[in-house]
């Protein structure tokens, strides 16, 4: 069964202090490990596709990466707009139904 | 990136009436779309999957006649919560992955919708 674990749960920040969160995933192939931000009362953002070991995405303060059982949202200088919930999500390559396995979040608070 | 769009974005509805949600991409094609719940605090649970022209897929535990999905188009997918009672009042998000139009499936990314804030009284 396709798993994914995001920690930590709750992240808070001061203004400029950079961090990471992390995804650990097991998945039977991976075919795509997707970031996306959430908003209160909002749905899904979507931010970042990896698709292997290796491989870097960088969004302005954002950038992800991914190793064969981890991804990580490096945040550097994060300023109080990057405060959301963070969501790591797989999908899996045996199939094509479209279907993935989303983390439960970490939520960031970032304070002037 | 892709819009998706919902609506309507919050509803109160009296317990025992039906409530229609509907789910539009607005840029691109989606054949496929998902419709997920989210409790306060809590992560997305996907409640089915809807596939254009066919029967959506349900997860287990989600009842199919309580919520009825119907995906009539490339573009649209609406999720009906019949006689609602009041431990139905949820937020529900739909997304849709892109088959042709702008962006190509080859990725399977999912947009999401702004979401529906659902109050059953």
């Amino acid at each position: 069964e396709d798993q994914v674990t995001q920690s930590p749960e709750a992240l808070r920040l001061q203004e400029g202090e950079s961090s990471s969160l992390n995804c650990s995933y097991t998945v039977s192939g991976l075919r795509g490990l997707f970031w996306y931000r959430q908003d209160p009362g909002k749905g899904p953002e979507f931010l970042f596709t990896l698709y292997s070991a290796g491989e870097e995405k960088e969004k302005e303060r954002l950038k992800a990466t991914l190793t064969k059982k981890e991804s990580f949202l490096h945040i550097t200088a994060p300023k109080p707009e990057d405060s959301a919930t963070y969501l790591c999500a797989v999908h899996p390559s045996y199939t094509n139904a479209g279907k993935s396995t989303f983390g439960d979040g970490t939520t960031l608070t970032v304070k002037p | 990136g892709a819009v998706v769009s919902q609506h309507p974005s919050w509803v109160i509805c009296k317990s025992g009436t039906s409530v229609k949600i509907e789910c539009r991409s607005l840029d691109f094609q989606a054949t496929t779309m998902f419709w997920y719940r989210q409790f306060p605090k809590q992560s997305l649970m996907l409640m089915a999957t809807s596939n254009e022209g066919s029967k959506a897929t349900y997860e287990q535990g989600v009842e199919k006649d309580k919520f009825l999905i119907n995906h009539a188009s490339l573009t649209l997918s609406t999720l009906t919560v019949t006689s609602a009672h009041p431990e139905d009042s949820s937020f529900y998000i739909c997304s849709a992955r892109a088959v042709t139009g702008k962006f190509t499936v080859v990725h399977n990314e999912q947009f999401f919708g702004p979401g529906t804030r659902l109050t059953v009284l």
